[in-house]
């Protein structure tokens, strides 16, 4: 079956500190990940995808297959860094997507 | 340029009744997708459109929904017999044309909060 896993509901860190928002999935194939953000009243937006291994206001996702994660990862936490974060998985050729329960980061000065 | 609109922002409605929810997608974007978000989940997938054609309804999680896009842009979605179960924030997005290709990004509405009393 195809799933989203985001183990953590919270992130509680402070200004500077570094952040890891876990993500894990269960895909059969060759997965597209993806990083959806959501800051307080705005729409859900994409962050970042796997293939573009690109970092993003400082945000970077490397996908490890040996363990089937896509962890998200900042070395410096901003305040304006506070929002929803959810992890998607393409499914499929219809270019639907399969999201986690999503994770709150909140960054406190 | 304009991004998706979705009206109305927030409905409420009986249990019983019916109910419309309309997805204004990004001019040139064929692609259109239903997402329904239940309190503390994620965007569960509902229907997918390509042009006029629903070509994934999969999600769609009984014959009470149903959605159409008669011209091929605009989409509406609707709930009968609404249930308690059907509150939720539903969203919509839309994107370029598959290509058989990587991920074509979607983009998505401010979404609709339906509240079924």
């Amino acid at each position: 079956a195809q799933r989203v896993t985001q183990p953590e509901k919270l992130l509680s860190v402070f200004k500077g500190a570094p952040v890891e928002l876990k993500c894990n999935y269960s895909y059969s194939g060759s997965p597209e990940l993806f990083w959806y953000v959501q800051y307080s009243r705005q729409r859900l937006q994409l962050l970042l995808r796997h293939i573009s291994r690109e970092s993003i206001k400082g945000f970077t996702a490397d996908l490890n297959k040996g363990e089937t994660s896509f962890h998200l990862k900042k070395p410096f936490a901003q305040e304006e860094d506070s929002a929803m974060y959810y992890c998607a998985l393409k499914g499929g050729a219809t270019n639907k997507l399969i999201f986690g329960t999503g994770t709150l980061l909140a960054v406190q000065p | 340029g304009a991004g998706v609109s979705q009206t109305p922002s927030n409905k409420v409605t009986e249990k019983g009744k019916y109910v419309e929810l309309r997805c204004d997608p990004i001019s040139g974007h064929t692609a259109l997708y239903w997402y329904r978000q239940s309190l503390g989940q994620g965007p569960e997938f509902l229907i997918y459109f390509q042009g006029t054609g629903a070509a994934d309804d999969s999600g769609l999680p009984n014959d009470r929904f149903f959605a159409v896009r008669p011209e091929g842009s605009v989409s509406t979605l609707k709930i009968q017999r609404t249930e308690r179960g059907d509150s939720a924030v539903y969203l919509c997005a839309s994107s370029l044309p598959l290509s058989g290709g990587p991920y074509n990004e979607q983009f998505f509405g401010p979404g609709t909060r339906l509240t079924v009393l």
